[in-house]
């Protein structure tokens, strides 16, 4: 099974720059994905790690440590926008996606 | 990326009824998936939806109350059968990609059941 921890929830001014932690205990680890959804809407795709290392997307990166256990998403340059849950899931090597309870991310002007 | 389409988008049913969630891809995949999301909560995952046979459910789900088909790579239906307001949520299709190995949700169905 999979056992996922992520922050309840984040706040930050717009602008800032916010990183939300992930950590994840997995009998068998396949990628981990982060998802952003906004109230009301489906996850929409944000990244996905395999590797150890960070990946980067334009405002949008995400780092894995697989020794560790490890992940963070990091939000450069936070938009109004930005403002919703951000969800870390782990897949396993049956390609079933496990998710954590979600980060909440409220961004300020 | 994919593009997924889900019907209906959203519901309102009376207890006892059953309803059919249809998942069309416009693109080859290699799995497709279905998940839950109840209210305030994050999701959880359903079964996978196998081409040309049965589905595999996870813990706590069973295929009387969940009947699942996948007669193709692009298009799968999932059926919530004898409902009661217990499983009102919103039921999301996931695919993985053959190209990228990425996973992708569908736009999701929200279910209300009075």
């Amino acid at each position: 099974g999979q056992n996922i921890d992520q922050p309840t929830e984040m706040t930050a001014t717009e602008g800032a720059i916010v990183q939300i932690n992930c950590t994840y205990q997995t009998s068998g680890f396949n990628g981990l994905f982060w998802y952003q959804q906004h109230a009301g809407e489906a996850p929409t795709f944000l990244s996905y790690n395999v590797l150890d290392g960070l990946e980067e997307k334009g405002r949008f990166s995400s780092f894995l440590s697989r020794s560790k256990g490890y992940s963070y998403l990091l939000l450069k340059e936070l938009q109004m926008k930005d403002s919703a849950s951000y969800l870390c899931a782990v897949r396993s090597s049956d390609y079933k996606l496990s998710f954590g309870a979600g980060t909440t991310v409220t961004v300020r002007a | 990326s994919a593009v997924i389409s889900q019907k209906p988008s959203r519901d309102i049913c009376q207890r006892g009824t059953s309803l059919t969630i249809q998942c069309q891809v416009d693109s080859q995949v290699t799995m497709m998936f279905w998940y839950r999301q109840q209210p305030g909560q994050s999701l959880t995952l359903i079964a996978t939806a196998n081409q040309g046979s049965e589905a595999t459910y996870e813990s706590g789900f069973v295929i009387d109350k969940f009947p699942i088909s996948r007669p193709n790579l692009t298009f799968s239906t999932l059926t919530v059968s004898n409902m009661s307001p217990e499983d009102s949520s919103i039921y999301l299709c996931s695919v993985r990609m053959i190209s990228s190995n990425e996973q992708f949700f569908g736009p999701g169905t929200r279910l209300t059941v009075l």
